[in-house]
Order: structure tokens, then sequence, then C-alpha cells
């Protein structure tokens, strides 16, 4: 069965500190995977997707398809990173799905 | 301004009365998709829709219905309300059509509670 699983519901970490989001996934196909993110009273968004191997507000993730992750990074946080953090996998067995983890808070201290 | 439009956004109301939730999106997607986000779960989703008049179950349909007659709405239809579809719901789109990896946009959620 297709799932995503996030490990941290909170993450807490001071400024400036690096940042981990972990992300494992367990699908047979070739996964497509996503990370989303929604900041406080705002609708949740696209931040980076693997496919595009983009670095977008500091973020990156890297597929590592023999671990089966899709860990967020960021060298350096900022306060403003502070929201909840959404993986996901779109597939296709089944009909056109996307499947999200149960989302990690990232909550980063001054 | 290209977005996914959803009402309301908030919603009381009692057990079996019927309801809807109505999404609606500007941006010609093709694809249109409901979840309902619930603590500890994430999100999961309910029903999508390729496009139009083409409709299929997610992995939690049961008490829902959808329709897509135009290419823009996509409501979500409760029959009979029960308390357990307590829940925040998030309709979305995505341009993505035949392709799959599709950036997901996303309303802004309407928090329904059922007495």
């Amino acid at each position: 069965a297709q799932r995503v699983t996030q490990p941290e519901k909170l993450l807490s970490v001071f400024k400036g500190a690096p940042v981990e989001l972990k992300c494992n996934y367990s699908y047979s196909g070739s996964p497509e995977l996503f990370w989303y993110v929604q900041y406080s009273r705002q609708r949740l968004q696209l931040l980076l997707r693997h496919i595009s191997r983009e670095s977008i507000k500091g973020f990156t993730a890297d597929l590592n398809k023999g671990e089966t992750s899709f860990h967020l990074k960021k060298p350096f946080a900022q306060e403003e990173d502070s929201a909840m953090y959404y993986c996901a996998l779109s597939v296709t067995a089944g009909g056109f799905k996307t499947i999200f983890g149960a989302g990690t808070r990232l909550f980063v201290k001054a | 301004e290209a977005q996914v439009t959803q009402n309301p956004r908030y919603l009381i109301t009692v057990t079996g009365k019927k309801l809807t939730v109505t999404c609606s999106q500007n941006m010609n997607h093709e694809y249109m998709s409901w979840y309902r986000q619930d603590p500890g779960l994430g999100l999961r989703q309910i029903y999508y829709s390729m496009n139009v008049e083409v409709t299929d179950k997610g992995d939690v349909p049961e008490g829902y219905k959808v329709s897509r007659k135009e290419k823009r709405n996509f409501p979500l239809i409760l029959e009979s309300p029960s308390p357990n579809q307590t829940s925040l719901y998030f309709c979305a789109s995505s341009l993505q059509g035949a392709r799959r990896s599709g950036k997901l946009f996303f309303g802004s959620g309407t928090q329904l509670s059922v007495l």
C-alpha cells in the first residue's frame, strides 16, 4: 500500500540552526514527491517537488530511492520558516492520487 | 487573481441535514480534488475528478458525494452528515490532466462541525 510517513509531529529548533524534516514513503512504482507548507493563516502551498531539483527559500530535498526517503533540509533556519510541513506522494496506481503524510510542525525559536 | 475558492469557511450543522460545500477554480484546471484534514492523520483524499463528468473515489469516500458538471466547479455533498465527518476540508486543483506530476493549488479550507 502507498503510504507517507512523517515521524515527527513537532520539531523545534533555534534560529540559525540546521533543520531536517523527515519523510519516508512506501510505493512500488516510480515516486513523485512533494513538500507542501502551510504558514499561519495561509492556505497550503507547494514548497518544492523532487523532479525540479530546486531550492526554495533555502530548502532542499533529495529523493533517496534506496532509503525511500525525501527529507527536507535547510542549513540555517529562520523564524519565518515556522509552519506546518507536509510531505506528499503522487501515484497513479488505482487512480490519480496524492497521498499526504500527517505533517510536521516546525517551530523556529529566536 | 488565480485561486481556488471554497465556501463556506465555517459551517455548523446537525446530524442528517444535507449540506454542500462549494469549490470553484478560475485557472482552467482539469484536475480537482477534495481532502479532509484531521489531527494526526494529515490530509486524506475523499474524491477527485480528472475532468468534467469524470470523478473517482479517493481513500475515504464513504458518506460523501461529488459532481463535476462544469470544469470550474467541484462541490462536495454530504447527504446525511454524521459527527465523524466533523473535520477541516480542503479543495484543490491542478493543471495536470494526463500528467500526474501536478502542483496542487488549495482553497482556504472549510471547517465543518456536525452536532
